[in-house]
């Protein structure tokens, strides 16, 4: 079975400041590998997505992702981010063979410091 | 990407009534789309997977004779939460896995439902 974990619940970063979100997954084969974002109350937006190929990968609003295997993770990143980035972040994993449902890790709130 | 529509948005119903919830695949065929169910302040737990033409699977722990998954159409997958309770109050959202026989696929989620059960 496939399983994500967020190490951190919440995170609180000042504006203009770097950002990084932690995912580890478990799953016994290559995974696809997915970071949403979710506003109050809204539905989820895909920020980017990793099936293969280069384990950096870039998305939109300019995060991007890189896959590790050795460390079975796929940490999310951006350099500076904006008070527009204060959100709920899921990281899920999904698989073929699962019949493509994704497991979504618990989600890390970002709170943005003016 | 697809575009996923879910009807209603939001709904407050009684206690022991049915609530149907809408999922409209706008610009392809999904012969498979998904229901996940959100509290609040938590993650998305998968409820069941919708199947075209054929019975939804149903993850554990979750009543299939309560949450009615219907697939009558590639294009429409609908949730009914019959005789619901405040515990069910939630949000609803689903998602379609790519298009037919895709293997690389993404899922596309649908705005979700809030059902507030009073």
């Amino acid at each position: 079975a496939q399983s994500v974990t967020q190490p951190d619940i919440h995170i609180t970063v000042s504006e203009g400041a770097s950002l990084e979100l932690r995912c580890n997954y478990s799953y016994g084969a290559t995974p696809y590998l997915f970071w949403y974002v979710q506003s109050p109350g809204q539905g989820l937006q895909l920020l980017l997505k990793y099936f293969s190929g280069d384990t950096l990968v870039q998305g939109i609003k300019g995060f991007e992702a890189e896959f590790k295997r050795s460390q079975s993770s796929f940490n999310l990143r951006k350099p500076s981010v904006h008070w527009s980035d204060a959100a709920e972040y899921f990281c899920a994993v999904g698989a073929y063979a699962a019949g493509n449902k994704l497991t979504f890790g618990g989600g890390t709130r970002v709170l943005v410091k003016p | 990407g697809a575009v996923v529509s879910q009807h209603p948005s939001w709904v407050i119903c009684k206690s022991g009534t049915s609530v149907k919830i809408e999922c409209r695949s706008l610009d392809f065929q999904a012969t498979t789309m998904f229901w996940y169910r959100q509290f609040p302040k938590q993650s998305l737990m998968l409820m069941a997977t919708s199947n075209e033409g054929s019975k939804a699977t149903y993850e554990q722990g979750v009543e299939k004779d309560k949450f009615l998954i219907n697939h009558a159409s590639l294009t429409l997958s609908t949730l009914t939460v019959t005789s619901a309770h405040p515990e069910d109050s939630s949000f609803y959202i689903c998602s379609t896995s790519g298009g037919q026989g895709a293997r690389n696929t993404e899922a596309f989620f649908g705005q979700g439902t809030r059902l507030t059960v009073v």
